[in-house]
């Protein structure tokens, strides 16, 4: 449900450093993920997703890590850049091929600093 | 591949308007097109599912007869924000899927924002 007055946790980094996002989901079956990027004023872009008989994933300059004992999902920045300043999601897919099936979370807002 | 147009991208409306946002899928078939509401600072939070040719489908809470939606045709959903008030002004997204199963990602458009004066 929706959350009045909800801050979004920021993570601050270095240009050139590595980020790294975490997030929790909530539901054991779950067997889809994705991270989006949103930018303000825009839609969600799709970056990387992971099935769930993966534990890892890589893209270009991005991995995506799953880690299913504790329903943890984690989204890696290789040199981090200006540009990848934005809000994160993760997106869950909680089943059913029909009707709602992700469910996001709260999101993370990555600065990047110069 | 896999673009979603939303239009227009910023509504300013007097009160008792009502407002209508269009999402099109321009290089697929979207059998299924989301509309999402976002809150400044907070995550998406989905209004309702709608399924070409068929009623959507809304979350709880969401009131069906203020957001009117319309999957006619396999690239186009309408939302109708009817009778809008200030409480009504939010950014809307809206995503859309193609054909197959739910493992696979939505497609996003740009949002619109819809400032009720």
């Amino acid at each position: 449900g929706e959350s009045v007055g909800l801050h979004l946790p920021t993570l601050s980094v270095q240009e050139g450093d590595n980020s790294i996002i975490n997030c929790a989901y909530s539901n054991s079956a779950s067997d889809y993920f994705i991270w989006y990027k949103q930018e303000s004023g825009k839609g969600p872009q799709f970056i990387i997703d992971i099935r769930s008989n993966m534990d890892k994933r890589q893209g270009q300059r991005v991995t995506v890590l799953l880690n299913k004992t504790v329903k943890h999902l984690s989204l890696q920045i290789a040199a981090t850049q200006p540009g990848d300043s934005a809000v994160y999601f993760c997106a869950e897919n909680i089943g059913g091929d029909y009707g709602q099936n992700f469910v996001f979370g709260p999101g993370t807002r990555l600065s990047v600093l110069p | 591949g896999a673009v979603v147009s939303q239009h227009p991208s910023w509504v300013i409306c007097k009160s008792g308007t009502s407002v209508k946002i269009e999402c099109r899928s321009l290089d697929f078939q979207a059998t299924t097109m989301f509309w999402y509401r976002q809150f400044p600072k907070q995550s998406l939070m989905l209004m309702a599912t709608s399924n070409e040719g068929s009623k959507a489908t809304y979350e709880q809470g969401v009131e069906k007869d203020k957001f009117l939606i319309n999957h006619a045709s396999l690239t186009l959903s309408t939302l109708t924000v009817t009778s809008a008030h200030p409480e009504d002004s939010s950014f809307y997204i809206c995503s859309a899927r193609g054909r197959g199963f739910s493992n696979q990602p939505q497609h996003f458009g740009d949002g619109t924002r819809l400032s009720i004066l």
